[in-house]
């Protein structure tokens, strides 16, 4: 089947860590996205990539690092730095603009918490 | 950046039709216009997307006017399982963001729609 894997499902830690989410997918898309979700709030985007050893900030990247090596993987960690990391992440994959539409596959989402 | 407001909530009975509206009073002129469907912790899907006047698709209907500044997503007949949150995304396809600038992939808040009997 092809999609978008995000593991672990769960994930906890302690304040002070760095934690790193993974994410990997067999659609052959060029395009990676990492968004937040926090309880009854929309999707802000942390990072894009929109191609392997490419990547851009989003709207809240502060505290975030990705790397994108591959193709297919597209982790990312969160930093001590990120004051509020506690959050569902959601990892998605877009297909290949054409000049008509565009849409971006979404994994299963990881919900970290961190105490 | 686009931003978008869509109502908070909505309630409808099973087999009605459904409009929820998005507005995006200064979309630009690259931007299209995409709906999500999200169940509870599970990622968005895709519903439909468009650029102007309408879409249709065998899920639901986009119509757009000619000012783009808002848009309504149509689900002709809802059932139980239609009970999710539906977000309006305003945004830009990958290759037209130009490189170091920040994203222009915005959702908005979401339009949680409860379905009953």
């Amino acid at each position: 089947d092809g999609g978008i894997t995000q593991s672990p499902k769960y994930l906890f830690r302690k304040e002070g860590q760095n934690v790193t989410l993974s994410c990997e997918q067999n659609l052959n898309h060029d395009a990676m996205y990492w968004y937040r979700q926090d309880p009854g709030q929309g999707l802000r985007l942390i990072y894009y990539s929109q191609i392997v050893n490419d990547f851009q900030k989003g709207d809240i990247a502060e505290g975030y690092s990705v790397s994108r090596e591959k193709k297919e993987s597209f982790p990312l960690t969160v930093t001590s730095a990120q004051k509020n990391p506690t959050a569902f992440y959601l990892c998605a994959s877009s297909t290949p603009w054409t000049g008509g539409s565009y849409e971006q596959y979404f994994g299963p989402g990881t919900r970290l918490t961190v105490t | 950046l686009a931003k978008t407001t869509q109502p908070i909530s909505m309630d409808s009975y099973e087999g009605q039709e459904v409009n929820i509206t998005c507005s995006h009073n200064n979309i630009a002129t690259n931007d299209y216009i995409t709906w999500y469907q999200q169940f509870p912790s599970q990622g968005p899907r895709f519903i439909i997307q468009g650029y102007k006047t309408k879409v249709t698709n065998e899920v639901a209907s986009l119509f757009i006017p000619a000012d783009r500044k808002s848009s309504t997503l149509s689900l002709p007949r809802v059932s139980l399982s239609d009970t999710a949150v539906y977000y309006c995304l305003v945004g830009v396809p990958l290759p037209l963001i130009n490189t170091g600038t920040a994203s222009k992939l915005t959702f908005g808040t979401g339009t949680r729609l409860q379905v009953t009997l």
